[in-house]
């Protein structure tokens, strides 16, 4: 079946350093793929997504490319932020189906000043 | 914000209840999905609803059933609840294209 692996956390990091979080994924066909992040307390937000080989997503100066050789969606930060400490999951979404999400294990990241 | 919101926040039951899980939808939104999210570990689809009918399910028991409403509400409903089903509970929509779901802030169940 279709599955999302991630770099497995926690990840520390000072403020203003760079951020690769891995994702690699395991699915039928080409998936649309995302990022998503989780603030403490709260649900998810969309933080970005690629919905085809070679697209790059990005926002907030956070950066994912849909790999379809490696299969992978590693996503980049180039300077991170004390606020950009939360978790972050991976997902993916198959084309046909039922419209389901299916979700890595997340990575929490903490960002120090 | 996201415009999807989830009623209540917080609920504690005990093992053997019942409970229903709320939720809002954005107006215009026909898809909206329930996911599962135990701690420390990422949403594990539970299903989806398209225009008032189930369109899909992950791995969950029957005692876990929904509904749709025209109004754009929705509820999940566990029965029988089992220690393990603790978890944050999550709904989110989307439009026809499903091209973005939107997640509510989620409800919180601890069962004991």
């Amino acid at each position: 079946g279709d599955s999302v692996t991630q770099m497995e956390g926690p990840v520390t990091l000072s403020e203003e350093a760079f951020l690769t979080i891995n994702c690699t994924y395991t699915a039928t066909g080409y998936p649309s793929l995302f990022w998503y992040v989780q603030y403490p307390g709260e649900g998810l937000q969309l933080l970005l997504k690629a919905t085809k080989a070679d697209d790059k997503g990005s926002n907030k100066g956070f950066e994912a490319t849909y790999r379809k050789e490696t299969t992978s969606f590693h996503l980049e930060k180039g300077s991170v932020q004390v606020s950009d400490s939360a978790v972050y999951f991976c997902a993916l979404r198959r084309v046909q189906g039922a419209q389901k999400l299916v979700f890595g294990q997340g990575t929490r990241l903490t960002i120090n000043p | 914000e996201t415009g999807v919101t989830q009623s209540p926040t917080h609920l504690i039951k005990t093992r053997g209840q019942q409970v229903t899980l709320r939720c809002s939808s954005q107006s215009g939104h026909n898809t909206v999905s329930w996911y599962q999210q135990a701690l420390g570990q990422g949403p594990q689809f539970i299903f989806q609803y398209y225009r008032e009918e189930e369109n899909g399910r992950g791995n969950f028991p029957p005692r876990f059933s929904g509904l749709q409403f025209p109004n754009y509400s929705s509820e999940l409903n566990v029965n029988a609840l089992e220690l393990d089903d603790s978890a944050l509970y999550l709904c989110a929509s989307g439009g026809e294209d499903l091209s973005t779901q939107y997640f509510g802030p989620g409800t919180r169940l601890t069962v004991l």
